[in-house]
């Protein structure tokens, strides 16, 4: 499709299971970003490649969120041991341009993976 | 550290009245300033972004925004609402010369429109 691809859409977890959610940018794009958005808050900003490059981690909010984008396309947001307070939406959004001045350009989002740890 | 504030978490309009939202930011160097849209079970859609050009911004569906500097906010209107405008808004704000395309959002400010 022409779009940010995410899956699995929904997912529920057990707590302390590992998840992986899936983002297939828009080809092309060389920005990728991972935000969390909790039920009833705005979208929070976890992690950024340019390309391969994982260039900003800064949002991850804990050693038990791990990203990774090895060929700058396809990324995967892993979260290992889940609790509950990890249960929310986590959106993937794409961008053709990189980082710095030229960079503004817009962010293309997915659907949106929903977690639901119980 | 950069953020912004949107006064209000609902707002109700009739159709065909004026639509407001309201976006406040704070930033310590020039921001590059949007507005998202977010309809249910979507992904966020970009309505419009002001990036240092001209203040008035005008953006997809009607709506236009107003970068004020002196009052630091970013004002989301259009001026006949549609039952289509239905959703929730987020103004969000990033920093000139980091990662541009680095977003900090708002709360967001559902809007609801009636008949």
């Amino acid at each position: 499709g022409a779009g940010v691809s995410q899956s699995p859409r929904y997912k529920v977890a057990k707590r302390g299971q590992d998840v992986a959610l899936r983002c297939d940018p828009i080809s092309g794009h060389v920005s990728l970003f991972w935000y969390q958005q909790a039920l009833g808050q705005g979208p929070e900003f976890l992690t950024y490649f340019q390309n391969e490059a994982q260039l900003d981690k800064s949002g991850l909010p804990s050693d038990r969120f791990f990203a990774e984008r090895p060929e700058g396309s396809v990324s995967t947001l892993k979260i290992q041991r889940t609790q509950q307070e990890d249960s929310a939406v986590y959106l993937c959004a794409s961008s053709f341009l990189g980082s710095g001045r030229a960079g503004t350009g817009e962010l293309f989002f997915g659907e949106g993976s929903r977690l639901t740890v119980l | 550290a950069q953020s912004v504030t949107q006064l209000g978490s609902h707002v109700s309009v009739s159709e065909g009245a004026l639509v407001l939202l309201r976006c406040n930011y704070s930033s310590s160097v020039p921001p590059y300033l949007f507005w998202y849209v977010q309809y249910p079970n979507q992904g966020l859609q970009l309505l419009l972004k002001y990036t240092s050009a001209a203040t008035l911004v005008k953006g997809i569906n009607g709506f236009e925004a107003e970068f004020k500097k002196s009052e630091t906010s970013f004002h989301l209107t259009k001026p006949s609402a549609h039952m289509s405008d239905a959703a929730e808004y987020f103004c969000a704000v990033s920093e000139v010369g980091g990662t541009a395309s680095k977003l900090t959002f708002g709360t967001g400010t559902r809007l609801q429109v009636t008949l």
